[in-house]
């Protein structure tokens, strides 16, 4: 079946301009996580949704940063404001049902260059 | 402070000769380890999930342990297509759902 999507696959942009970066879970999927992955710094966790709540909100660096989720489906990771620290790869993953010790499948990715 | 420190960084191997990747862990409570492959340009991709010291699992040439402190990932008689960024992750109590990661293994086979 189909994995998990994302959009778009790159994305330039120039400081101080807002950014919509969209994730599609795998169908079926209740839990969504985002994360970045910056050059030496390996991936780093920003945001949790279980359905369309996000009980997990711990990783967000600013409030520059901001995610939804609609339907229980498809997730938006707005950046407002962007900053050239926030030039990394945005990648977002889903699993069945949010619970613990479960597998986290990603997507591939979409990679943003601020300048 | 909970951490995943991975080792080497880089490793670069003939085809055939075996090796291992090291993950080592300090953290309050282990719920489960994770390993995945990534390559340049794509997503993590899932591998293994060990959730207790002595549990052990196979793929193909590739085979992952754990202890109570590191777990490691055995590649025997490895291939150029083995050629990856293996990367390792962590829940732990406390933590709720997110995966700490660390910062991978380069691995590449050459012929």
């Amino acid at each position: 079946g189909a994995g998990v999507s994302q959009s778009p696959s790159n994305k330039v942009t120039e400081k101080g301009k807002d950014v919509e970066l969209r994730c599609d879970p795998i169908s079926g999927h209740t839990a969504l996580y985002w994360y970045r992955q910056s050059l030496g710094q390996g991936l780093e966790f920003l945001i949790y949704f279980q359905g369309n709540s996000a009980p997990d909100k711990s990783g967000l660096p600013s409030d520059r940063f901001s995610a939804e989720r609609t339907g229980g489906s498809v997730s938006t990771l707005t950046i407002q404001r962007t900053q050239q620290e926030d030039s990394a790869v945005y990648l977002c993953a889903s699993s069945l049902s949010g619970y613990r010790q479960e597998t986290q499948y990603f997507g591939p990715g979409t990679r943003l260059l601020v300048l | 402070e909970d951490q995943v420190t991975q080792s080497p960084e880089a490793l670069r191997l003939q085809e055939g000769e075996s090796s291992s990747l090291n993950c080592s862990y300090t953290v309050s409570g282990l719920r489960g380890l994770f390993w995945y492959r990534q390559d340049p340009g794509k997503g993590p991709e899932f591998l293994f999930t060990l959730y207790s010291a002595g549990e052990e699992k196979e793929k193909e040439r590739l085979k992952a342990t754990l202890t109570k402190k590191e777990s490691f990932l055995h590649i025997t008689a490895p291939k150029p297509e083995d050629s990856a960024t293996y990367l390792c992750a962590v829940q732990f109590t406390g933590g709720g759902n997110k995966l700490t990661f660390g910062t991978g293994t380069q691995l590449k086979v050459e012929l």
